[in-house]
């Protein structure tokens, strides 16, 4: 039981170009959130999902796309980076409408 | 005003001591109140809950929330090296579909 990983973990960009994260769930939970942590902003929500297929935009949203096209995966896609996406990104898992959230181990993005 | 304010610290303290974590919140509708403990470079984990107002204990831990100050706090006693970490509060106000409302985490410091 793997819990949440994300792929990748460490990632450097030049601004202008674009990524996917990847995120994976084996708990076959419902929801699942992208956060970013920055240093003196804590972890602040993007985007989340309640189900396959849907997906809705949390505190953060711009310059962030996501799809949920598998229960158990959940991508992140930044079609044009910047240099105030550098960041530590998280995914998050949980069951529905369960406070309880399982984080993946983070990846490290940073764009220059 | 962040709905969830934490003192950043750095809060260092000798091994054995008792350790208080604070943080307020100002949206009355938050029921959830969790605390979350992250060490380096790894992803948050789920450390205690308590759901209204009230205490609640899990060995050396000990979670209260006031409900009628907005205010909610960790205890540790008899603090161990290992508990060295960052320890996040966390909100909701239930349901679980819009992700959770994060302090900005105060980093714990245990000196042996």
């Amino acid at each position: 039981n793997a819990g949440v990983t994300q792929t990748p973990k460490f990632r450097v960009l030049k601004t202008g170009q674009s990524m996917t994260l990847l995120c994976a769930q084996d708990m076959n939970h419902e929801y699942m959130y992208w956060y970013r942590q920055d240093p003196g902003m804590g972890l602040r929500l993007i985007h989340y999902s309640v189900g396959e297929g849907t997906t809705a935009k949390g505190e953060v949203p711009d310059g962030y796309n996501v799809s949920r096209l598998k229960k158990q995966n959940f991508l992140l896609g930044l079609e044009s980076a910047a240099p105030s996406q550098t960041s530590v990104y998280f995914c998050a898992s949980s069951y529905p409408l369960m406070w309880e959230q399982y984080f993946g181990p983070g990846t490290r993005l940073t764009v220059t | 005003q962040k709905e969830v304010e934490q003192d950043p610290g750095p809060l260092s303290v000798p091994e054995g001591a008792i350790v208080s974590l604070n943080c307020t919140y100002s949206n009355s509708a938050f029921q959830y109140f969790m605390w979350y403990r992250q060490y380096s470079r790894k992803g948050p984990e789920l450390l205690m809950y308590t759901y209204s107002s009230g205490n609640k204990e899990d060995g050396r831990f000990t979670a209260q929330v006031d409900k009628s100050s907005k205010y909610i706090s960790l205890f540790i006693r008899d603090s161990q090296p290992s508990d060295s970490a960052t320890y996040l509060c966390a909100t909701n106000s239930g349901g679980g579909a819009d992700g959770l409302t994060f302090g900005k985490g105060t980093h714990l410091i245990i000196q042996p």
